[in-house]
């Protein structure tokens, strides 16, 4: 396993909850994404890090919000979860030097809003 | 945001077949790679590939970098049960963080 871990596997929850996914990696990479990923549109990136406290977002970023206060930690919140953003959602890390562009991504979060 | 065509969407091949499956862009990249997602899992890389017109093979995976760099194709020889699964294509630029997702091709086998 390439030391990347998502909490929790999945989870129910309601309309205007918050939510927070949490990613965890042991590979002390600077890059962190997440990603969700919904039948016909692919990996979309919500937003990703590049160092502690170092955030930007993505191409679906509206809703979301991160934070990164050590390096192997990413923290995903939903602050009012909506039924739009039921996704399975995609943690991936990447290392820096030779093979920088490759993502290693962790096994998913299945989140489900009612 | 921008998505790569990736084509076909769904492939139903007999065991044995042989698959190809292949990704544009309207806008040039300098790495290709191709990933495969089995069920209730993570992508996982399969091939990366760094040049223009360079064929990289994985076991009985083969990818090639199209010449222009807007596209990439992915060929599978001899499908085999455990090959079942999404196949995505991704490009990226050297300096930009972010890469870019083709919508991903489903391949079945069918018995």
């Amino acid at each position: 396993d390439a030391g990347i871990t998502q909490s929790p596997r999945h989870k129910v929850t309601e309309t205007g909850t918050p939510v927070t996914l949490r990613c965890h990696q042991t590979e002390n990479h600077r890059y962190m994404y997440w990603y969700r990923q919904d039948p016909g549109h692919g990996l979309r990136l919500i937003h990703y890090s590049y160092g502690v406290k170092d955030t930007d977002k993505g191409e679906v970023s509206d809703g979301y919000s991160v934070s990164r206060s050590k390096t192997e930690d990413f923290l995903l919140t939903l602050e009012s979860a909506t039924s739009s953003q039921t996704s399975v959602y995609f943690c991936a890390i990447r290392a820096e030097g030779l093979g920088a562009n490759v993502l290693t991504f962790g096994a998913g979060s299945r989140l489900t809003v009612l | 945001g921008q998505q790569l065509n990736q084509s076909p969407q769904s492939m139903f091949i007999q065991e044995g077949e042989d698959v190809s499956m292949n990704c544009t862009s309207s806008s040039i990249f300098n790495t290709w790679l191709w990933y495969k997602q089995d069920p209730g899992e993570g992508p996982v890389l399969l091939i990366a590939l760094y040049k223009a017109g360079e064929l990289t093979s994985n076991g009985r995976l083969t990818a090639q970098f199209g010449i222009t760099r807007k596209d990439s194709f992915l060929n599978i020889s001899a499908s085999i049960p455990s090959d079942v699964g999404i196949y995505f294509c991704a490009g990226v630029n050297f300096g930009n963080e972010k890469l870019t997702f083709g919508t991903g091709t489903r391949l079945t086998i069918i018995p």
